[in-house]
């Protein structure tokens, strides 16, 4: 089945330090979607991103697609405790239906 | 809207019992998952249903683990019998429609310990 690899497992930054998060897969995706699941609580949908090189921006996270669509990234600029969580990447491949989760990023922040 | 909701928020028992989880979709969502999280395994998705049929039960560990959808507005998963190594976080999900590019809305989750 689908799979994808997000590295790293674990990051630890300093607060105002920037961070970067990614999601590999052997496939071409066709979406790419990222989550945010704060300590305790549950995942919560930041976006898709559908097109090739696509690069999308909220605030202080910007968002990557591939140019092969196999691989996206999130880059936080100068991390704020607030954004501290785990950080999910989800995929589906072709018509399937199903969302499959990487393992997840895990970023803490010292102030 | 409530969101999806899920009961119970926790719940411990015994090796050998019967545990039913059971999620309330947003009104209106066709689709529906089901979760669990685990620090090992990550999130695995363990089936998923659209209009209340089971589409792909794949990811259900084993025969013990059963999903039900009987309407749009309620589903159910059931362990019986429950094992120490089912203790996990379960979190139901739905969305608008079976489009891959729809985002999942999750429940607040169940913590399922079994001692």
């Amino acid at each position: 089945g689908q799979q994808v690899m997000q590295i790293p497992q674990y990051q630890h930054v300093q607060e105002g330090e920037d961070f970067t998060t990614y999601c590999n897969s052997s496939t071409t995706l066709s979406n790419i979607q990222w989550y945010k699941q704060r300590p305790g609580g549950h995942p919560v949908f930041l976006i898709q991103l559908v097109k090739s090189g696509e690069v999308k921006k909220q605030k202080r996270l910007t968002f990557q697609f591939g140019e092969a669509k196999k691989n996206s990234s999130l880059h936080i600029t100068a991390t704020q405790t607030t954004d501290v969580g785990t950080y999910f990447c989800a995929v589906s491949q072709g018509g399937s239906e199903k969302l499959v989760f990487g393992k997840g990023t895990k970023l803490t922040v010292n102030p | 809207d409530a969101g999806v909701i899920q009961s119970p928020r926790h719940e411990v028992t015994e090796m050998g019992q019967e545990v039913t989880l059971r999620c309330k979709p947003i009104s209106g969502h066709n689709s529906l998952f089901w979760y669990r999280q685990t620090m090992m395994r990550g999130l695995e998705l363990l089936i998923y249903f659209n209009n209340n049929v089971p589409i792909d039960d794949s990811g259900m560990p084993e025969d013990r683990f059963s999903a039900k959808m009987p309407n749009a507005s309620f589903s159910t998963l059931k362990i019986q019998p429950s094992e120490p190594r089912d203790s996990a976080v379960y979190f139901c999900a739905s969305r608008a429609g079976p489009a891959t590019g729809e985002k999942l809305f999750f429940g607040s989750g169940t913590q399922l310990s079994v001692l």
